[in-house]
């Protein structure tokens, strides 16, 4: 059974804490990405990797980390400098070489207490 | 930059009536055009592309898009709308020799079928 799995599917963070997004593929995908979904804004690129131990920043980059250590696993980490981490994430893969469709994970909903 | 406009918040149809989803965009180059639809606290599905060829694509669901280059539009089209296509969708344009597969999204319309 193919796809994008993502964990936790809601997640709460506390003021000053660092808290981190799971995806997972076995699409066996090259590239991967993280996206933001806030209301009325559409989605907007965090970060992405076109290979394991390679990543570049997207257009809000600002206050969130991630790695790519295996080519299966693409972790999010929301950190305490992200001021208004409250929105929908949502991580994708896609074939690395062309200009393919990126495949959906379910989302995580990130809240802060 | 890129970036694509859905002028639309929300769209009403009553259901058997033909659905239009507008999109236009801003792109240096050739584009790929893609159409995804969300439901509720969902990911993103994807519905159908374009890339190049015939510009009348046909997708998942029974849904088409046709690409218009000279008014830069990418609409989505369904000839019949369903209440399950009650939904929130999402067009999305890359240029073709942007590097990393970066697409840059629409806010989004939210289309509301009803019975």
């Amino acid at each position: 059974d193919g796809g994008i799995t993502q964990s936790p599917k809601y997640l709460f963070r506390k003021e000053g804490q660092n808290v981190t997004l799971s995806c997972e593929q076995n699409l066996n995908h090259d590239a991967m990405y993280w996206y933001r979904q806030d209301p009325g804004q559409g989605l907007r690129l965090i970060y992405y990797s076109q290979i394991v131990n390679d990543f570049q920043k997207g257009d809000i980059a600002e206050g969130y980390s991630v790695s790519r250590e295996k080519k299966e696993s693409f972790p999010l980490t929301v950190t305490s400098a992200q001021k208004n981490p409250t929105a929908f994430y949502l991580c994708a893969s896609s074939i690395r070489h062309l200009q393919e469709t990126q495949y959906f994970g379910p989302g995580t909903r990130l809240l802060v207490l | 930059a890129q970036s694509v406009a859905q002028p639309e918040d929300q769209v009403n149809v009553a259901e058997g009536n033909p659905l239009t989803v507008k999109c236009t965009y801003s792109v240096s180059g050739n584009p790929y055009l893609f159409w995804y639809v969300q439901y509720p606290n969902r990911g993103l599905q994807f519905l159908l592309k374009y890339i190049t060829g015939d510009n009348l694509v046909k997708g998942s669901y029974g849904f088409e898009a046709e690409f218009n280059k000279s008014q830069t539009s990418f609409h989505l089209k369904k000839p019949s709308a369903l209440v399950s296509d009650s939904a929130l969708y999402f067009c999305a344009v890359s240029p073709i020799k942007a590097a990393g597969n970066k697409l840059t999204f629409g806010g989004g319309t939210r289309v509301l079928v009803k019975p």
